[in-house]
C-alpha cells in the first residue's frame, strides 16, 4: 500500500522568508506527484504536478517542488513567501497501476505568514 | 468552464439516518472520485467512478456506496450514520482516459459538510 508523510504539520513564517515542505512517500512502482493548496475558504486546488522529465517542476505563484526518486521526495519550495500564500498545502501520490489509481493524500501542513 | 459542483453544502443529520450527496464534474470530465477529509486523518479516498463503473475503493465500510450516471454526475449515499461520519465530504472530477492510466489531475469541487448529531 502507499503512503504519504508530510513532515511539517504547522508552519509560522514571516512574508519574504523562504519555505520548504517536505513530502516523502511509499510505493514500489510509477508515481504521479501533486502539491495541492487549499486557502482559507476555498476549494482544493492544484499547485504543481510531476508525472514525468524534469525533477523540478515550477508551479502557480512562484512555486516549485523536486522530485528525487532515490530519496522517493517531492518537497515544496518557494524563495520568498507572501501573506496571501497562507493555506493548507497537500501533497499527494498516485500509484498507476492497472490503468487507474488510487491517490493517496499527505495529512496536510497548514502555513501561516505573518505580514 | 463551470467548475465541480457539489450539493448541499451543509447538512445536519441524526445517528442511524442515511445521507445521499450529490456532485456534477467539470463537462467532458469521466472520472469522479469521492473523498473524506477530517482534523484527525485527513483526506482519505472513498471511491472513484469512471464510465459509471467503480474503478477503485478505498478502505471504507460497506455503508458508504456511490453511484455514477450516464452524464458523468455522481452521488455517494452513507447509511446508517454514525457520530464519526461527521466529516467535509469532497467531490473531485479528472478528464480520465478510457484505454489507459490517468494522471489523476483532480479538480475539486467545495465539498458537503456533514454534521451526525
Amino acid at each position: 500500500a502507499q503512503s504519504v508523510s508530510q513532515h511539517n504539520h504547522h508552519v509560522i513564517l514571516s512574508e519574504a522568508a523562504s519555505l520548504e515542505l517536505g513530502c516523502n512517500y511509499s510505493y514500489g512502482g510509477t508515481v504521479n506527484l501533486f502539491w495541492y493548496v487549499q486557502y482559507p475558504g476555498q476549494h482544493l486546488q492544484l499547485l504543481l504536478k510531476y508525472f514525468s522529465g524534469d525533477p523540478l517542476v515550477k508551479g502557480i505563484k512562484g512555486f516549485e517542488a523536486e522530485f528525487i526518486k532515490s530519496k522517493f521526495s517531492f518537497n515544496l519550495r518557494k524563495p520568498s513567501v507572501q501573506w496571501s500564500d497562507t493555506a493548507e498545502y497537500f501533497c499527494a501520490v498516485n500509484g498507476v497501476s492497472g490503468g487507474s489509481y488510487i491517490p493517496t493524500f499527505g495529512r496536510g501542513t497548514s502555513l501561516i505568514v505573518h505580514p | 468552464k463551470a467548475g465541480v459542483t457539489q450539493t448541499p453544502r451543509y447538512l445536519i443529520k441524526t445517528r442511524g439516518q442515511q445521507v445521499t450527496l450529490s456532485c456534477s464534474p467539470i463537462s467532458g470530465h469521466r472520472s469522479v472520485s469521492w473523498y473524506q477529509q477530517t482534523p484527525g486523518q485527513g483526506l482519505q479516498f472513498l471511491f472513484e467512478y469512471f464510465s459509471e463503473t467503480q474503478r477503485n475503493k478505498g478502505n471504507f465500510p460497506g455503508r458508504f456506496s456511490g453511484r455514477q450516471f450516464s452524464n458523468s454526475r455522481s452521488e455517494m449515499n452513507v447509511s446508517t450514520l454514525e457520530l464519526g461520519d461527521s466529516a467535509l465530504y469532497l467531490c473531485a472530477s479528472s478528464p480520465g482516459l478510457a484505454g489507459g492510466p490517468t494522471t489523476g489531475e483532480l479538480f475539486f469541487g467545495e465539498g458537503s459538510r456533514l454534521t451526525v448529531l
